[in-house]
């Protein structure tokens, strides 16, 4: 089947750390997001990338970096300089512009301790 | 940028009536707009969308319409049971723009 998958589904950081989350699809999909979701609110873009090697910052994307080595993967990282990175994180993939949809992880919940 | 505002926050029905939640956006360019379900834990499913060239779309319980002039549109949930209790998201994009912007979402419940 194809789809988008997210690792792991729980996280734990330390003060300090950097952790990344995976993405990785089977869809042939061109474009890839990366979402922040806090309780109660809506989704807030980080990072997307159109095609391979290349990718643009979003709204929030200050504390995160990503990669696009690959089509099919499109991690992210939370770096120590996020200072409040406990959130829900969803990746997401499309056929690229235009009038197509967002297919969605099953996001990672990532809770700083 | 275009903005997405979602009306109401909050929406609590019983079993059996209907339920129906607005969206407005503000860039008179956008053309694509889906409405999603997310289950709490899980990440958003689409379950309905419409382009900017019909006024409305119906998907057996669901029905979305679309008013270009006035910017906004609408999704109507008919006959609703408890599963379809969820967040539930509007969004908005244009075919020159990168991402989608989403709407803040309305919880859902439907009471047995």
């Amino acid at each position: 089947d194809g789809g988008i998958t997210q690792s792991p589904k729980y996280l734990f950081r330390k003060e300090g750390q950097n952790v990344t989350l995976s993405c990785e699809q089977n869809l042939n999909h061109d474009a890839m997001y990366w979402y922040r979701q806090d309780p109660g609110q809506g989704l807030r873009l980080i990072y997307y990338s159109q095609i391979v090697n290349d990718f643009q910052k979003g709204d929030i994307a200050e504390g995160y970096s990503v990669s696009r080595e690959k089509k099919e993967s499109f991690p992210l990282t939370v770096t120590s300089a996020q200072k409040n990175p406990t959130a829900f994180y969803l990746c997401a993939s499309s056929m690229g512009q235009g009038t197509s949809s967002y297919t969605f992880g099953s996001g990672t919940r990532l809770t700083v301790v | 940028g275009e903005n997405v505002e979602q009306h109401p926050s909050t929406l609590s029905v019983q079993e059996g009536d209907s339920a129906v939640i607005k969206c407005t956006y503000s860039d008179s360019a956008s053309n694509y707009f889906p409405w999603y379900k997310q289950e709490l834990g899980k990440g958003p499913q689409l379950i309905i969308d419409i382009r900017s060239n019909v006024g409305e779309k119906k998907d057996q319980r669901f029905a979305v319409t679309l008013n270009k002039t006035a910017k906004h549109f609408s999704l109507h949930i008919t006959e609703t049971q408890p599963e379809d209790s969820a967040v539930y998201f509007c969004a908005a994009r244009k075919n020159n723009n990168n991402d989608m912007r989403f709407g803040a979402g309305t919880r859902l419940t439907v009471k047995p």
